[in-house]
């Protein structure tokens, strides 16, 4: 079954302190892994997709990896603003990118 | 440039009633998905539509359904709510494909009493 887990659920940072996320994926055939970020009472806001293994894309304090299995986002020296729930997606084997895959997410808190 | 757009922001509604939601896309955009997002379950895929044509469907019940019109604007409809589709309802458009990704609107959230 085509599955997205994502961790930790939640995740609390002093400003400054840099860390991952993490999204493992199982799905055959890869079509792209998507990350967004959600802030409360918004929709999810596009950031990254990344499509072959060893692929990076960078946007402002964020980085986000590939590999064959699972993608990391990087978040380095994060500032209050950086503080949201940050989704990862993949279409399912066979499906468009219309059509995704979500994780629950990581809710992520930063400390002034 | 105006974003996605959805009508109404919030509904209430009662057990048995029907719902309708709206999605206007980013003009230029004809496709248009459809979320259900819930705290316990995450985001999940409802339906996904492209120049009028139902691409893709989820695993929701038949009591789901949607439309596409010619101007890409697309509505999807509850039939017999149950509290169980309290949720937020969320609308994404694209135009250019996996390298911008899917705009999401605000969602709109319906709460089932």
């Amino acid at each position: 079954e085509d599955q997205v887990t994502q961790s930790p659920e939640a995740l609390r940072l002093q400003e400054g302190e840099s860390s991952s996320l993490n999204c493992s994926y199982t799905v055959s055939g890869l079509r792209g892994l998507f990350w967004y970020r959600q802030d409360p009472g918004k929709g999810p806001e596009f950031l990254f997709t990344l499509y072959s293994a060893g692929e990076e894309k960078e946007k402002e304090r964020l980085k986000a990896t590939l590999t064959k299995k699972e993608s990391f986002l990087h978040i380095t020296a994060p500032k209050p603003e950086d503080s949201a729930t940050y989704l990862c997606a993949v279409p399912p084997q066979g499906g468009s990118q219309g059509n995704l895959i979500f994780g629950k997410g990581t809710k992520l808190s930063v400390k002034p | 440039k105006a974003g996605v757009t959805q009508t109404p922001r919030y509904l209430i509604k009662t057990r048995g009633q029907q719902v309708t939601l709206s999605c206007s896309p980013i003009s230029g955009h004809r496709s248009v998905s459809w979320y259900q997002q819930t705290p316990g379950q995450g985001l999940q895929f409802l339906f996904e539509y492209f120049s009028e044509t139902q691409r893709n469907k989820g695993n929701f019940p038949g009591r789901f359904s949607g439309r596409q019109f010619s101007n890409s604007r697309s509505e999807m409809n509850v039939s017999t709510l149950e509290l169980g589709d309290s949720a937020l309802y969320l609308c994404a458009s694209s135009g250019q494909g996996a390298l911008y990704g899917y705009t999401f609107g605000s969602g709109t959230r319906l709460t089932v009493v």
